[in-house]
């Protein structure tokens, strides 16, 4: 079956970098675009952006370019997000889901915390 | 960016009951190459990643169960529950995927009366 697992859970310090992963099992990983979303503790859900996982171009929404990156261990069928330069406001979860249809199938979430 | 607004909020409802929540955006979603409306609904239960629901406006994902219905055309969609059932009070959201950024409603909670 699909599945998509993320790695666990980041406590980081303002200014520290921070690299998510998504492992893909159960489809063929090129064959489906990664799209990352964020959700900040009690709020709802932001659309990131994503990576074409054949050509490995990311494209990201306008509150995501700079500190935010997308790429790819392809070999892995693995996606990650890299957000440098960390601030409180990433206190969020992260979630890679797979573009089928639309977002088909969720990983479960990588809680990454913020805090001096 | 197109803006997706979803009322009510919050809504507290009894078991058996309909439901019906709704989703407006900013601009149409109906892409005329096609005449499809490029609106989606998740719904995510606490602690859960979100789960799709329907796409397309009305098209029930594989495994949903029928009392999830979708409809709406343009700027103008509606989800309904035709009785709620215990295990179906969540987060619910609409997006748009007709131009980038894919944006989300803001949610509506289901809750127990």
């Amino acid at each position: 079956q699909i599945q998509l697992v993320q790695s666990g859970p980041e406590l980081k310090k303002p200014g520290e970098s921070v690299k998510i992963s998504c492992k893909a099992s159960g489809y063929t990983f090129t064959d489906y675009a990664m799209h990352w979303v964020k959700q900040a503790p009690g709020k709802g859900l932001k659309w990131m952006g994503w990576i074409n996982t054949y050509t490995g171009k990311p494209t990201y929404a306008d509150d995501f370019k700079g500190r935010f990156v997308f790429s790819l261990e392809a070999s892995a069928s693995t996606a990650n997000l890299q957000i440098s330069n960390l601030k409180n406001e990433d206190t969020a979860t992260y979630f890679c889901a797979r573009w089928g249809r639309v977002m088909d199938a969720w990983g479960q979430g990588a809680s990454v915390t913020v805090s001096s | 960016d197109i803006v997706m607004t979803q009322t009510p909020s919050s809504q507290a409802v009894s078991a058996g009951e309909k439901v019906t929540m709704s989703c407006k955006s900013s601009q149409s979603l109906l892409y005329s190459g096609d005449q499809k409306n490029y609106l989606a609904w998740y719904q995510q239960k606490p602690g859960q990643s979100p789960k799709l629901l329907i796409y397309l406006a009305s098209t029930r994902e594989s495994g949903v169960p029928d009392r999830f219905i979708g409809s709406g055309s343009g700027t103008d969609f509606t989800l309904t529950i035709s009785s709620v059932q215990a295990e179906d009070l969540a987060d619910y959201y609409c997006q748009q995927h007709y131009s980038y950024p894919y944006t989300f409603g803001a949610g509506t909670k289901l809750e127990l009366k």
